[in-house]
């Protein structure tokens, strides 16, 4: 079945350390994005990418990190400079920026 | 600036009753539109989408959206709503002049009485 993935489903870290959230896709989709989501604040867009090996910061990109080495790949490294880290991650991809989004089952990090 | 607004934060109905919606989007353009469902602890899924044509869009679930140019509108309807309806509805956006920015309303969440 073609798909999008997301692991972990809940993701526990202390204050502090860096954690990537995994985000794969075999749909050969070209654009894949990252939102975070907060109650009553709807999705904003931390980063996205639009082809293999070239990304962009969407609105709220200070504090994290990805990359594109692989078109069916684009992991999200949630860094200690991220003031409020904790919030529901989904990851999404589309076969070209102004198509349907296809959205994975998302991640939820907490800070402890 | 471009933007889209879902005015209803929260929406009660009653099992059976008739669904709507609400979505507005800024700029003169047409851009492209999308309502998407959102199941609590879950990633979204596409009801229905419009990028031209027939104004009236069929989705899936028994969802249906219609255009208004008028009034920069996209609401969403359903006729008779089930109680597996109860979710977070999501407008999106695309504008397609310059860069295409895809702009998610702030969501609506739908509860059903029984």
């Amino acid at each position: 079945d073609g798909g999008i993935t997301q692991s972990p489903k809940y993701l526990f870290r202390k204050e502090g350390q860096n954690v990537t959230l995994s985000c794969e896709q075999n749909l050969n989709h070209d654009a894949m994005y990252w939102y975070r989501q907060d109650p009553g604040q709807g999705l904003r867009l931390i980063y996205y990418s639009q082809i293999v090996n070239d990304f962009q910061k969407g609105d709220i990109a200070e504090g994290y990190s990805v990359s594109r080495e692989k078109k069916e790949s684009f992991p999200l490294t949630v860094t200690s400079a991220q003031k409020n880290p904790t919030a529901f991650y989904l990851c999404a991809s589309s076969i070209d920026p102004t198509n349907e989004q296809f959205f994975g089952p998302g991640t939820r990090l907490t800070v402890l | 600036a471009q933007s889209v607004t879902q005015p209803d934060i929260h929406i009660t109905v009653s099992e059976g009753a008739s669904l709507e919606l609400r979505c507005n989007y800024s700029y003169g353009a047409t851009p492209y539109l999308f309502w998407y469902v959102q199941s609590p602890g879950q990633g979204l899924q596409l009801l229905l989408k419009y990028f031209s044509g027939d104004t009236l869009v069929q989705g899936i679930k028994g969802f249906e959206a219609e255009f208004k140019r008028s009034q920069s509108s996209f609401n969403l309807r359903k006729p008779s709503v089930h109680w597996s309806d109860a979710a977070e509805y999501f407008c999106a956006v695309v504008y397609t002049s310059g860069t295409y920015k895809y702009i998610f309303g702030t969501g609506t969440r739908l509860k059903v009485l029984a």
